[in-house]
């Protein structure tokens, strides 16, 4: 079964450390998300990505975060300068149609900013 | 904005059937979907609906009043193995808000 693979799984960084978290979608998925999850809380809406351009993002999302799909086959999400409130487990998600029934996560990136 | 209730924890015994309910309030619907995750884990997909009714799948099932804002899953002969968290989320176009999760244990 197709999966959405991403590195790291989990990713130490210092607070003020910019951190790349990688994803790879379903090679025919054309919708690509993230979310994130802090420990014990329910899981979040990031963004949403189409076409090469975000086509929704929450308020969580602020300038510290930006997305970009470098090659057509990796997503990834950029926080430029991390927080201690940005530990998290960070799930990204692909669809072949916005949103449909076919809407796979990956395993996740723990990641812990000290 | 939406507000999403379940109930946080709900214990059962293996072979019994336990129902989690899940009311929302959206200001778009596209669907309600239940997910399974098992700490430190991603979610994984169970049921949804996007029309009224029941919908069966083994030993789930999951059914949804859109005029009420309620759905509830259903887990049948319960095993030691679902032990989880099952989140209910509404997807909105593309996106899905989810619940806070009802943590499920099962005990012998």
């Amino acid at each position: 079964e197709p999966e959405v693979t991403q590195t790291p799984s989990h990713q130490v960084t210092q607070m003020g450390q910019e951190v790349i978290l990688r994803c790879v979608p379903i090679s025919n998925h054309l919708y690509f998300y993230w979310y994130r999850q802090i420990l014990g809380q329910k899981v979040e809406f990031l963004v949403s990505f189409y076409n090469n351009e975000i086509s929704e993002k929450s308020e969580i999302f602020d300038d510290q975060f930006s997305v970009e799909r470098p090659d057509g086959s990796n997503f990834t999400l950029k926080i430029r300068s991390t927080k201690l409130e940005d530990s998290a487990m960070y799930f990204c998600a692909s669809s072949e149609l916005q949103g449909d029934y076919g809407y796979t996560f990956g395993s996740g990136t723990r990641l812990t900013v000290v | 904005g939406q507000n999403i209730d379940q109930p946080t924890e709900m214990t059962a015994t293996e072979g019994a059937i336990v129902q989690i309910n899940c009311t929302y309030q959206t200001s778009g619907f596209n669907g309600l979907f239940w997910y399974q995750q098992h700490a430190g884990e991603a979610p994984t997909f169970l049921s949804y609906n996007v029309l009224d009714g029941l919908e069966e799948k083994g030993r789930f099932s999951s059914f949804l009043s859109r005029s009420k804002g309620y759905s509830y899953l259903l887990l049948k002969e319960l095993q030691m193995k679902d032990s989880a968290s099952y989140l209910c989320a509404v997807r909105s176009w593309g996106k899905f808000q989810f619940g806070a999760g009802t943590q499920v244990v099962v005990t012998p």
